[in-house]
């Protein structure tokens, strides 16, 4: 069965580096998410991607986030400077035209 | 805009007893509904999904949810527990089942007690 896959299951990063979260969504897909999960609190949306731009972000989506598809088959979320609230689990979601969402299993991120 | 609550952060029940974890759910628009089982460091599953057909909503592993549009509730049920439904679960709530966004409930920790 397809499956959404992430890459790394874990990064640990430095307060102020850049991480780069990549997501490879169902091949035929065509909606594609960012998810993250602070722990011990709920899952909230940060962004949305369609035709090759941002259809809708959330509030916690600022000027340090940003998403792309670089080719075919690869979605990354990127933040730029790393802040310690930034820890948490980012999990990509992909769905086709009028189906349900399919999560990846998500990257832990811890910031130091 | 969308919102669902969940009452109750932890539940334990004893197997083979009834599953019961509830969610109420906001919206100014008809709401599509979902049910989502995250188990311990894993992503998130589709348990089940209200698209606005039938009321009463069957999902894997036993699960069904009834939509009550008189009580904005989407609880969801199993007859039976199992230790293997330990698991954190995830009402959501979307505008349309295509390309919007979820908007998760705070989740519920169910405890299987043996």
């Amino acid at each position: 069965e397809p499956e959404v896959t992430q890459t790394p299951s874990h990064q640990v990063t430095q307060m102020g580096q850049e991480v780069i979260l990549r997501c490879v969504p169902i091949s035929n897909h065509l909606y594609f998410y960012w998810y993250r999960q602070i722990l011990g609190q709920k899952v909230e949306f940060l962004v949305s991607f369609y035709n090759n731009e941002i259809s809708e972000k959330s509030e916690i989506f600022d000027d340090q986030f940003s998403v792309e598809r670089p080719d075919g088959s690869n979605f990354t979320l990127k933040i730029r400077s790393t802040k310690l609230e930034d820890s948490a689990m980012y999990f990509c979601a992909s769905i086709a035209a009028s189906d349900t969402q399919y999560f990846g299993p998500g990257t832990r991120l811890t910031v130091l | 805009a969308q919102s669902v609550t969940q009452l109750g952060s932890h539940v334990s029940v004893s197997e083979g007893a009834l599953v019961l974890l509830r969610c109420n759910y906001s919206s100014s628009v008809p709401p599509y509904l979902f049910w989502y089982v995250q188990y311990p460091n894993q992503g998130l599953q589709l348990l089940l999904k209200y698209t606005s057909a039938a009321t009463l909503v069957k999902g894997i592993n036993g699960f069904e949810a009834e939509f009550k549009k008189s009580e904005t509730s989407f609880h969801l049920t199993k007859p039976s527990a199992h230790m293997s439904d330990a698991a954190e679960y995830f009402c959501a709530v979307s505008a349309s089942v295509g390309d919007e966004k979820l908007t998760f409930g705070t989740g519920t920790r169910l405890t299987i007690i043996p």
